[in-house]
């Protein structure tokens, strides 16, 4: 079955950086587009990043553009997400989600989840 | 791009309908039939409902239904049970994705 365990949450004070990580199990990891999902505590969800089959197209959301870095190892079925110049409101719980369809990065939804792990930004 | 507009809560008694709505613009919504739905129950993670506005996955029940007119998508849940309270969140391909302000349904 579809695992997604994510891992490297953590506190964190402003300004300095992170990397999550997300081990994948149960699927062809290499064939589907990955995302990372954030929920700030107590509020909704908000779509991060996703990166392509092979890593090769990378798209961000503008909250997060230019400090966050999406990248993936296709040989250790792993997925990252490395935070620079982390900010108070970057504090959430990150869950990595898979693209449900093969080899699309964009339209198609997200059918498996992690549990998580809690990013906190505080000095 | 701003959150897709969903009630704040619903609210319903074992066996009954429920709609949520999820209102977005023609940037949105409105142009895409790539809209989700998706269940959180407290402390969980997300699960997948509904996908391309009106497709079940695989081990969904046929009591979640979805459907979108104009600028508007919704979720119904018909036969409403116990399980189903939680919260849900709509989301739509708008070149990135957007996700809505997410509704609580209780079952009463």
């Amino acid at each position: 079955q579809v695992q997604l365990v994510e891992s490297g949450g953590g506190v964190v004070q402003p300004g300095r950086s992170l990397r999550l990580s997300c081990a994948a199990s149960g699927f062809t990891f290499s064939s589907h587009g990955m995302h990372w999902v954030r929920q700030a505590p107590g509020k909704g969800l908000e779509w991060v990043a996703v990166i392509s089959h092979d890593g090769s197209n990378k798209y961000y959301a503008d909250s997060v553009k230019g400090r966050f870095t999406i990248s993936r190892d296709n040989s250790k079925n792993t997925l990252y997400l490395q935070m620079k110049s982390l900010r108070t409101e970057d504090m959430a719980v990150y869950y990595c989600a898979k693209g449900k369809d093969e080899y699309i990065v964009g339209t198609t939804p997200f059918d498996y989840w992690g549990q998580g792990t809690l990013v906190t930004v505080s000095s | 791009q701003s959150a897709l507009t969903q009630p704040r809560s619903v609210s319903g008694s074992p066996g009954q309908s429920v709609t949520i709505s999820c209102t977005g613009t023609s940037s949105d919504v409105g142009d895409y039939k790539f809209v989700s739905w998706y269940q959180q129950h407290p402390g969980k993670a997300p699960k997948l409902m509904i996908y391309d506005v009106n497709e079940r996955p695989s081990g969904v029940p046929d009591r979640f239904s979805g459907s979108k007119s104009g600028n508007t998508a919704s979720l119904t849940i018909s036969g409403l049970q116990a399980e189903d309270e939680a919260d849900y969140y709509c989301c739509s391909y708008a070149g990135n994705y957007v996700f809505g302000t997410g509704t609580k349904v209780t079952v009463l």
